[in-house]
């Protein structure tokens, strides 16, 4: 099946920095979404980019499927950014069934 | 616009006990996917429901899992009886429909239920 690793596992940063996030994916994909696990464990649908750039405030994201891997941008970090971001990609001509990877803790200081 | 509601949000039962949990999807979605996070592990999918038909099961575990989708509206899964790996915290998500690369696939969690086998 879909392979979908993420990295860095861990990153740190200082609040107003920036940082990318990457996603790769070992197969055709129908369906990639970010999220980000805010605190009390809720998934917090970010983004559903199978292809192409899409931004959303201080957040963006790009996915090259030809490629095979997606990067979540944050601009401005702020302490509420502080949490998990998962992957989730599904496989093309499957049942749309998602495979996580295994997230980028990330954290915020002021 | 309500989004996906789960219930219990936590549930805490002895080993051998059942366990109901309980989804209800966002109105007019008729896809309906149940995953589990276990402990360490990463979040994994049990099955899928569009409509009331299952379309794709392969990631329940064994047989004390059984999920039910009477009427295509909310979606029950019972654990009977539960052992202690079956602790984590199980997500249900819904989606508009799948029809391949369109954003009506995108899928929408809840908020989860912690379950907790003693």
């Amino acid at each position: 099946g879909i392979q979908v690793e993420q990295s860095p596992p861990d990153l740190i940063l200082q609040e107003g920095a920036n940082s990318t996030l990457r996603c790769n994916f070992s197969d055709s994909v129908n369906n990639l979404q970010w999220f980000h696990q805010n605190p009390w464990g809720q998934l917090i649908n970010l983004f559903y980019i199978p292809s192409g750039t899409k931004q959303n405030g201080r957040l963006s994201a790009t996915t090259v499927a030809t490629e095979r891997y997606s990067l979540l941008y944050i601009s401005s970090s702020q302490t509420t950014d502080s949490g998990v971001y998962f992957c989730a990609a599904s496989l093309s001509g499957g049942y749309n069934k998602l495979i996580f990877g295994a997230g980028t803790r990330l954290a915020v200081h002021p | 616009e309500a989004g996906v509601t789960q219930f219990p949000s936590h549930s805490v039962i002895e080993k051998g006990q059942t366990v109901t949990l309980r989804c209800d999807p966002i109105s007019g979605h008729d896809n309906l996917y149940w995953y589990r996070r276990v402990m360490g592990k990463e979040i994994k999918f049990l099955l899928h429901f569009v409509k009331e038909s299952k379309q794709d099961e392969s990631g329940m575990p064994n047989n004390r899992f059984l999920a039910e989708r009477t009427g295509g509206t909310y979606s029950t899964l019972k654990v009977q009886p539960a052992e202690l790996e079956d602790s984590g915290v199980y997500f249900c998500a819904s989606s508009q429909r799948t029809s391949g690369t369109s954003s009506t696939d995108t899928q929408y969690f809840g908020p989860g239920t912690r379950l907790t086998v003693l």
